[in-house]
């Protein structure tokens, strides 16, 4: 059965940095893209980042590009997401979720989510 | 890059049935998309993949009473005799080379 398990999630002061993680299990990991969806309090499901399954490849939106970056271990079947220069708009649960496949489709399988709260 | 539009919201009885739109952006009327629930204070769940053509595979452990259809730009989730715990919002997703969107979810609630 595929799991995905994410942590880090916590308060941090707009201008800070925090790195989630995402630990998968169920599957072969390093055969998958893997991605990060946010979703506000109270609002849709929001996309941030995909990593392909070697990790050669990655992508952003562009309201993160330059602040988040997205890794993997493929080694310890592992997802990261170090976010930088947080803003409080920033602020949301975090998912980590699987891609159907090594290249880029759809999201075949979500994580329970870990909340990020940006406040001074 | 694609948008995909979803109605706000449907209100439906118990044991009817529903059909969900999502609507793809001019030019991409050709693009897969997923389908996925969630449930009040859940995460998502994957739902189905649906083609231009009709052709639909659902996830593991989802009911027959979901189903998908599509014409032109069109998307649609169908939920057949509809129970308390169909009520959830259900967001499309699809995506290209260097994008995934989401529509904006549809609030789906039971009567």
């Amino acid at each position: 059965e595929v799991h995905l398990v994410e942590s880090g999630g916590d308060l941090v002061q707009p201008g800070g940095s925090l790195r989630l993680s995402c630990a998968a299990s169920g599957f072969t990991f390093s055969n998958y893209g893997m991605h990060w969806v946010r979703q506000a309090p109270g609002k849709g499901l929001e996309y941030v980042s995909t990593i392909s399954s070697t990790g050669g490849s990655t992508y952003y939106a562009n309201s993160v590009k330059g602040r988040f970056t997205i890794s993997r271990d493929n080694s310890n079947n592992m997802l990261y997401l170090q976010m930088g220069s947080l803003r409080t708009e920033d602020m949301a649960v975090y998912y980590c979720a699987r891609d159907c496949s090594s290249a880029i489709c759809y999201t075949d399988y979500w994580g329970q989510g870990t909340l990020v709260t940006v406040s001074s | 890059q694609p948008v995909l539009t979803q109605s706000s919201s449907a209100s439906v009885s118990l044991g009817s049935s529903v059909k969900l739109t999502c609507t793809l952006s001019s030019g991409h009327r050709s693009y897969i998309i997923a389908w996925h629930q969630q449930q009040p204070g859940k995460a998502p769940r994957y739902l189905m993949k649906l083609e231009d053509s009709g052709n639909y595979n659902k996830g593991s452990g989802v009911p027959d009473r979901f189903s998908g259809s599509s014409s032109g730009a069109d998307r649609y989730l169908t939920i057949s005799n509809l129970q308390f715990e169909d009520e959830a919002d259900y967001y499309c997703e699809t995506w290209d080379t260097n994008n995934r969107v989401f529509g904006g979810g549809t609030k789906l609630t039971v009567l």
